[in-house]
């Protein structure tokens, strides 16, 4: 089955702790997303990504980190610089022109940040 | 002021009920848009693109007006499925993609 998949689920990190979240698809899509969600609020933009070994930071970059070595993965490191990390993690993907067509997202990961 | 700005309600109606949402939104470079559609702590889906023309699936109307830099979502003979949150999603012609902050929908028996 194509998708996105995201891993872990759930993730609980002591303060001051790096970690890295997963993203990966297999639907061949150019573009990649990262968008971080707290409760009652809409989805930010972290990162993305329209083709391999390129990114720009979107309205929130401060305090993450991504890469895209690969098509298909596209990894997000919440590091410690980052002061509230709490939050709703989603990945999406996008194929072609990213105008026009719609994201898929991954199941999520949930952080939470002892 | 937000780029996208909904109506975060929520909407509490009966089953049947019509109810409609809008959404507006600031950059006049907006290329595209859309409504998705997010269940409790699940991720978001695509219900439907959003075009100049207006667009209709089944149950649900999608309107945009451009003059007036808004979307709107009308759903017809709610069903209790319908119960989510509603984001409306801008994408302007760099292909940056800014979501609303959700409409809340509850259908009630």
């Amino acid at each position: 089955d194509g998708g996105i998949t995201q891993s872990p689920k759930y993730l609980f990190r002591k303060e001051g702790q790096n970690v890295t979240l997963s993203c990966e698809q297999n639907l061949n899509h150019d573009a990649m997303y990262w968008y971080r969600q707290d409760p009652g609020q809409g989805l930010r933009l972290i990162y993305y990504s329209q083709i391999v070994n390129d990114f720009q930071k979107g309205d929130i970059a401060e305090g993450y980190s991504v890469s895209r070595e690969k098509k298909e993965s596209f990894p997000l490191t919440v590091t410690s610089a980052q002061k509230n990390p709490t939050a709703f993690y989603l990945c999406a993907s996008q194929e072609g022109t990213p105008v026009y067509n719609e994201q898929f997202f991954g199941p999520g990961t949930r952080l939470t940040v002892l | 002021r937000k780029e996208v700005e909904q109506d975060p309600g929520p909407f509490n109606v009966p089953e049947g009920a019509t109810v409609a949402f809008n959404c507006t939104y600031s950059n006049s470079a907006s290329q595209s848009f859309f409504w998705y559609r997010q269940d409790c702590r699940k991720e978001p889906k695509l219900l439907m693109s959003v075009y100049s023309s207006g667009n209709e699936d089944g149950r649900f109307t999608a309107q945009l007006n451009r003059a007036s830099q808004y979307i709107s979502l009308l759903i017809r003979d709610s069903k209790l499925s319908d119960s989510a949150t509603y984001l409306c999603v801008v994408t302007t012609n760099a292909g940056k993609s800014t979501f609303g902050d959700g409409t809340t929908l509850t259908v009630k028996p």
